[in-house]
């Protein structure tokens, strides 16, 4: 069985701009959350998603945004770009909303300039 | 606030020998208490999860100990190998929100011959 896939696997971006991460879960898997981890801050929980819905979110601003298809692939967004977001953006996948198993993936390596 | 505390920051043992890291939670709602293996440019990997009904849990070379009342758990790596040098991260969440794991700051283990 496939494992969760992020793309891309590494990103470039100028502060002010906005960006758009994808994850694909492991199949059968219904819900996706998402993660930054940073030196500073280590691994962060930003939200969960799970039949499309939003399900858990972290404290994190509104320029960072989420959703889910039909499919329960997943993106996440996050617009007017700043300097501190630069991170690696991991997604989980678990087979159940508030499933205790979270598998990740590599996830995408976001650098703002 | 940080509600897992995880010690020591980072660890040196020889090979065969049995490292053990250590974490301390506040919150005493968290009932899901994963373990993860972090390898440089990988997302982080479980390795192994325990609840509060059980004190000690192990799968393969890894232990989970549990103490409620202190509420406190650690990870043991026995017979341990070069190719276990990796960040290991505790976590902790609370049923019906297990996505939403709390991290703690990360152990970087070395292992040497």
């Amino acid at each position: 069985k496939a494992g969760v896939t992020q793309t891309p696997r590494y990103l470039i971006k100028t502060r002010g701009q906005q960006v758009t991460l994808s994850c694909s879960p492991i199949s059968g898997h219904r819900s996706v959350s998402w993660y930054q981890q940073t030196p500073g801050q280590g691994l962060q929980f930003l939200f969960e998603y799970f039949s499309e819905t939003q399900r858990n979110k972290g404290n994190f601003p509104g320029r960072f945004s989420g959703r889910q298809f039909s499919n329960s692939r997943s993106e996440m967004n996050v617009s007017t770009l700043e300097l501190g977001d630069s991170a690696l953006y991991l997604c989980a996948s678990s087979l159940f909303e508030g499933g205790g198993e979270q598998y990740f993936g590599p996830g995408t390596r976001l650098t703002v300039t | 606030q940080q509600q897992v505390k995880q010690s020591p920051q980072s660890l040196i043992v020889q090979k065969g020998g049995i490292p053990i890291i250590n974490c301390a939670y506040e919150n005493t709602a968290f009932d899901y208490f994963p373990w993860y293996q972090q390898f440089p440019g990988k997302g982080p990997a479980l390795l192994i999860a325990i609840r509060p009904d059980v004190s000690e849990k192990k799968e393969g070379r890894f232990t989970i100990s549990f103490n409620k009342s202190a509420k406190q758990f650690s990870l043991h790596i026995m017979d341990s190998q070069p190719g276990d040098s990796a960040t290991y991260f505790c976590a902790a969440s609370k049923s019906g929100t297990a996505s939403k794991l709390t991290f703690g700051t990360g152990t970087r283990l070395q292992v040497t011959l």
